[in-house]
């Protein structure tokens, strides 16, 4: 079992406030590593997936920073919207292909 | 539309009673999956298949198991044996293992209750 670990557990920031998380995981054995976006009452979407050290992926006010030498991905929000509450899953896979989820970032942005 | 769809989204079952959780994708997706997720957990694996009359056990495979007769469908049986069954489960399906980096679109989820 990967070891996929997610910080923080939970963020309240202010809607205009930019914020970041943080996803660790093993660096051996890389395959891919992907971020979801997981709104209340909906289903978990794919924001990106990332595999090559150093790679960056932008989204609109979103961003991902991936460093697979260190095993841990960033991701930034610039600007914070109320809409952009929800928990932020990622998820690493090595040879087997099947990803190993983390705990999540729970984000709240208070208007 | 095309996507996965996952019945009930509530289900409410005594204890000691087995119970089947549907999930259908017509994404044409050969790799399917089952996560449980708990209050404060990160999805953790049940089951897994990469093709059709194929299946692998995840991380958390006791009590549960599946079967996946045609490649749209994959439902699970959560039975008497699983000791804590009560738990949100998702369902997902990706292309194929190793396609696409394994990108996986998931269903609403079914939340299920055990009295």
């Amino acid at each position: 079992i990967l070891n996929v670990e997610q910080s923080p557990q939970s963020l309240h920031v202010q809607e205009g406030d930019s914020t970041n998380f943080t996803c660790s995981f093993p660096s051996s054995n890389f395959y891919a590593l992907h971020w979801y976006r997981w709104e209340t009452a909906k289903s978990p979407e794919a924001l990106f997936v990332m595999t090559l050290n150093g790679d960056e992926k932008k989204k609109g006010r979103i961003s991902a920073t991936l460093n697979t030498k260190e095993g841990y991905s960033y991701l930034y929000i610039k600007g914070s919207q109320p809409e952009d509450s929800a928990t932020y899953l990622c998820a690493s896979s090595g040879g087997s292909y099947i990803p190993t989820f983390g705990r999540g970032t729970s984000l709240i942005v208070h208007p | 539309d095309g996507g996965i769809t996952q019945s009930p989204k509530y289900l409410f079952r005594k204890e000691g009673q087995n119970v089947t959780l549907s999930c259908e994708q017509n994404l044409n997706h050969d790799a399917m999956y089952w996560y449980r997720q708990d209050p404060g957990q990160g999805l953790r694996l049940i089951y897994y298949s990469q093709i059709v009359n194929d299946f692998q056990k995840g991380d958390i495979a006791e009590g549960y198991s599946v079967s996946r007769e045609k490649k749209e469908s994959f439902p699970l049986t959560v039975t008497s044996a699983q000791k804590n069954p009560t738990a949100f489960y998702l369902c997902a399906s990706s292309i194929r293992a190793g396609a696409n980096y394994n990108e996986q679109f998931f269903g609403p989820g079914t939340r299920l209750t055990v009295l």
